[in-house]
């Protein structure tokens, strides 16, 4: 069975970083780009960027609202994907889901998500 | 970046009624559109990938339709277990872009 599991949220300062982690098992981790999309409270979805797989460069696309401040990597020998984020400020308060891209490009559509991990950015 | 306008942004509808949400792309993105569902409190769910294509497991009252800049998602037949919000989402190009999504709920 597939599954990402999000851990690392929480309360932070404006200002201050957060590290999200995601943990996926059940399928070849290595072989799939993996995304993060962000929901802020009572708001629609909203994507933050994902990392190709090694065999596609292993690089990372970013939305403009996070590029500079937030980071995606990847460790496959673990199975795990980080979402580092610098800088946080309010409007960064959201919870965060870590996503398995599919598909022709690599991130045609997501087919599994995280259950979500909620960060709030407040002082 | 390619905006993505979902109407209308709520509805409700009794059990047994054909829904249909509309999903228009700023600009042409071929038939490379997504709907997702998202019960309260719970992770989005893939339902239709490509414009038209049904994920595996999922019920065939939910269909999709379109290509180039118009798309439509329709439940033939609501069910309770169907009130959630569904959200359209374009891959033609980076960043990848969401409607706003549609609240449907239960008349």
């Amino acid at each position: 069975e597939v599954q990402l599991v999000e851990s690392g949220g929480g309360l932070v300062q404006p200002g201050r970083s957060l590290r999200l982690s995601c943990s996926g098992s059940g399928f070849t981790f290595g072989d799939y780009f993996l995304s993060w999309v962000r929901q802020a409270p009572g708001k629609g979805l909203d994507w933050v960027g994902f990392i190709r797989s090694k065999a596609f460069g292993g690089t990372p696309e970013y939305a403009a609202s996070v590029q500079g401040r937030f980071t995606i990597s990847r460790d496959d020998s673990q199975s795990i994907v980080s979402l580092q984020m610098n800088g946080l400020k309010s409007e960064d308060t959201a919870v965060y889901y870590c996503t398995r891209g599919v598909g022709h490009s690599g991130y045609d559509f997501f087919d599994y998500w995280g259950q979500g991990s909620l960060v709030t950015v407040s002082s | 970046d390619i905006h993505m306008t979902q109407s209308p942004s709520s509805l409700s509808a009794s059990v047994g009624d054909r829904v249909t949400i509309t999903c228009q792309a700023s600009h042409d993105i071929n038939k490379y559109l997504n709907w997702y569902q998202q019960r309260p409190g719970k992770a989005p769910k893939l339902l239709i990938y490509d414009a038209s294509n049904l994920e595996t497991g999922v019920p065939s009252r939910f269909s999709g339709s379109g290509s180039g800049t118009d798309f439509t998602f329709t439940i033939s037949s609501l069910q309770p277990e169907d009130i959630a919000t569904y959200y359209c989402q374009q891959y033609d190009d980076l960043p990848l872009t969401f409607g706003g999504g549609t609240k449907v709920e239960i008349k």
